[in-house]
Formats: structure tokens, C-alpha cells, sequence
């Protein structure tokens, strides 16, 4: 069945640094991709999406590209805040209509 | 402003107390689903709706009833909750579908059963 594997965290990075979150997924045709953000406290949000192979969804800095030849849509960001401390999460558009999840990366950013 | 509203934010129970969960949203959207999260298990979805009267089971949807009789409301019902089910959960919606479209998730429900 669908499925989401991201990296396991937590990630802790120092401000600036660069951040690469990997996520992978198997599903049957080209299903809607999805990165998804939690802040401490707070339900999800939409982070940025993509609905094809080779679209990069794109939004605050962070990016993500769909890769349909590696069956991958890593996070990335340049250089991270503080403020982007949270819980990230891959997910995919299911066959059954649905959502599915990854387990989600804690990315914890020091001053 | 366009949210997603659930209630109570935090509860604690007791084991076979039948409790419900609501949810609301006010963006006039089709879809609507719940989540449950787990550490370590990530979310997990419990039940969806297409739409009013039309709802179908999730991933884990034992010891879980829902009802969509309007467009805006999506309750959780827990007939004889356990601790097992002692969770966070989300509700969320979305325009037209749950694969393709943004959802927007609620605040999320806090649960303990004791």
C-alpha cells in the first residue's frame, strides 16, 4: 500500500545552517505530495506542495522537489531560524482519498 | 477569518464514559477527516466524510463512531472510550477532496482516558 518513510529525528542545527529533511514514498501512480508544519502547540499547517513529477513546491524559504525517477520529495532550506523549530511532516495523497503520513522530523534550531 | 474550531481543547475521562468531540468549519468545504497522533506513529486518520451524509473509515477507525448531518460540523463520538485511545486529535477539512486539496487542521483535542 501507500506509504511515506521520513528521516527520523530529532534534528538539532545551529541558526543558519543548512537543513535537508528526506522523505520517501511508495505509491501507485502520481499521487499529490506534501510537506506539512506543527509549531509547539498548534495543529498542522500546510508548509508546500506539489501535484506532478518534477514540480518544486516552494514557500518561506523552504523548498521541495518531486522526484518521480527516486520516489522522493526532500525538504530543504537555505538557512533556518530559530522561529522554524517545529515538527515536520511528509505526506502523500492516498488511493483511498485520503492522506497518509510520515511519522514526522523534529527540527529544534539554535541561536 | 476561515478556521477550524474543535472542542474541548482538554479533556480527561474516565474508562465507558461516552464522550464527543466537535469540529466545525466555516470555509464551506466538502471534505472533512479526522486524526488521531501518536509519538512515534506520526497521524493516523480515523474517519473522513465527502460530504454531508457520506462518510467512509480510515486507518483505524475501531472504537469510533462520526456523523456529517451539515455541511460545517463533523463530530467524534467515543462510546465507551479506553485508555488506548488516549491520543491527540486533529480535524481537518478541505475544499473537495483529502489526496489532492490543502487541509486545514484544527487546533486539536487533547485526550486522556483514564
Amino acid at each position: 500500500g501507500d506509504s511515506v518513510t521520513q528521516m527520523e529525528g530529532p534534528v538539532t542545527l545551529s541558526e543558519e545552517a543548512f537543513l535537508t529533511i528526506n522523505c520517501t514514498y511508495t505509491a501507485t501512480g502520481y499521487p499529490s505530495l506534501f510537506w506539512y508544519v506543527q509549531y509547539p502547540g498548534e495543529g498542522l499547517q500546510l508548509l508546500l506542495k506539489a501535484t506532478k513529477a518534477d514540480d518544486k513546491g516552494s514557500n518561506k524559504g523552504f523548498e521541495a522537489t518531486y522526484r518521480k525517477e527516486t520516489t522522493s520529495f526532500h525538504l530543504e532550506k537555505g538557512s533556518v531560524q530559530v522561529s522554524d523549530s517545529a515538527v515536520y511532516f511528509c505526506a502523500l495523497g492516498g488511493s483511498q482519498g485520503n492522506l497518509i503520513f510520515g511519522k514526522g522530523t523534529k527540527l529544534s534550531v539554535k541561536p | 477569518e476561515a478556521q477550524v474550531t474543535q472542542n474541548p481543547r482538554y479533556l480527561i475521562t474516565v474508562t465507558g464514559k461516552k464522550l464527543t468531540v466537535t469540529c466545525s468549519q466555516n470555509m464551506n468545504h466538502e471534505y472533512m477527516s479526522w486524526y488521531r497522533q501518536d509519538p512515534g506513529l506520526g497521524l493516523r486518520q480515523i474517519y473522513y466524510s465527502m460530504n454531508v451524509e457520506v462518510t467512509d473509515k480510515g486507518d483505524v477507525p475501531e472504537g469510533y463512531k462520526v456523523s456529517r448531518k451539515e455541511k460545517r460540523n463533523f463530530p467524534l463520538i467515543l462510546e465507551s472510550p479506553s485508555p488506548n485511545q488516549t491520543s491527540l486529535y486533529f480535524c481537518a477539512s478541505s475544499p473537495r477532496d483529502g489526496q489532492s486539496d490543502t487541509q486545514y487542521f484544527g487546533p486539536g483535542t487533547r485526550l486522556t482516558v483514564l
